[in-house]
């Protein structure tokens, strides 16, 4: 599986665009890139994936790089209950195990 | 809604005992998995499984054994159980067929061994 760089922390106003980048440089021709979040005290919970094209849900966008390389998770308008870790992982698509790394922790503050 | 449900949020044992955790989906996933999570190294892979009476190792499954008698339930098991199995452990669940790695967690159960 691919490797992901991701920073540490990141902080967001209330309100606006979270943007939470992701390094996957050695990513394969047939890997998804895949984020989820953990809020303090629950489960990770599935946001969005996608393998070439921008992907947009009811949660976020995902925006990957021609040279898919890289990726950013936007939360439009961020708000208190975004404060989570937020992990991007790499996969091929197969219905299996999934690698987590140590995530963004990204405080949204009022 | 999904639904993945843990037996305990809280759990306190002493060492040596023998300690369940129970997980249950009502959704019908094939594949079901256990995590445990510590601070600074993430979410570990312990055990998994894709269908009933079928178990795979993950990274870290030394001192643990899983069962999956059906398939709505996938239980971990720590035969005797250490301090250092102290964690948080999760499961989770997902689709076979669709061949995607949207996994479904519980809320987790917090273990302490003393």
């Amino acid at each position: 599986d691919a490797k992901t760089t991701q920073p540490t922390s990141m902080d967001c106003a209330e309100g606006r665009a979270a943007n939470l980048p992701c390094n996957h440089s050695t990513i394969s021709g047939n890997e998804y890139v895949y984020w989820y979040r953990q809020i303090h005290s629950q489960g990770p919970q599935y946001i969005i994936h996608g393998l070439k094209n921008n992907e947009t849900n009811e949660m976020a966008s995902l925006i990957i790089t021609e040279d898919r390389k890289s990726s950013t998770l936007i939360l439009p308008h961020a708000t208190l209950r975004d404060t989570a870790v937020y992990y991007c992982i790499v996969r091929v698509n197969q219905g299996g195990k999934l690698i987590f790394g140590q995530g963004t922790e990204l405080s949204v503050k009022p | 809604d999904v639904k993945v449900t843990q037996s305990s949020r809280y759990l306190v044992k002493r060492t040596g005992e023998k300690v369940f955790l129970e997980c249950v989906q009502d959704m019908d996933h094939e594949n079901m998995f256990w995590y445990r999570q510590d601070p600074g190294l993430g979410l570990r892979l312990i055990y998994f499984s894709y269908d009933v009476k079928m178990k795979e190792k993950g990274d870290i499954p030394e001192g643990y054994s899983v069962s999956r008698e059906k398939k709505e339930r996938f239980s971990l098991i720590l035969e005797s159980a250490s301090t250092n199995q102290t964690s948080m452990y999760l499961c989770a669940s997902s689709l076979k067929a669709s061949g995607r790695n949207e996994q479904y967690f519980g809320p987790g159960t917090r273990l302490t061994v003393t």
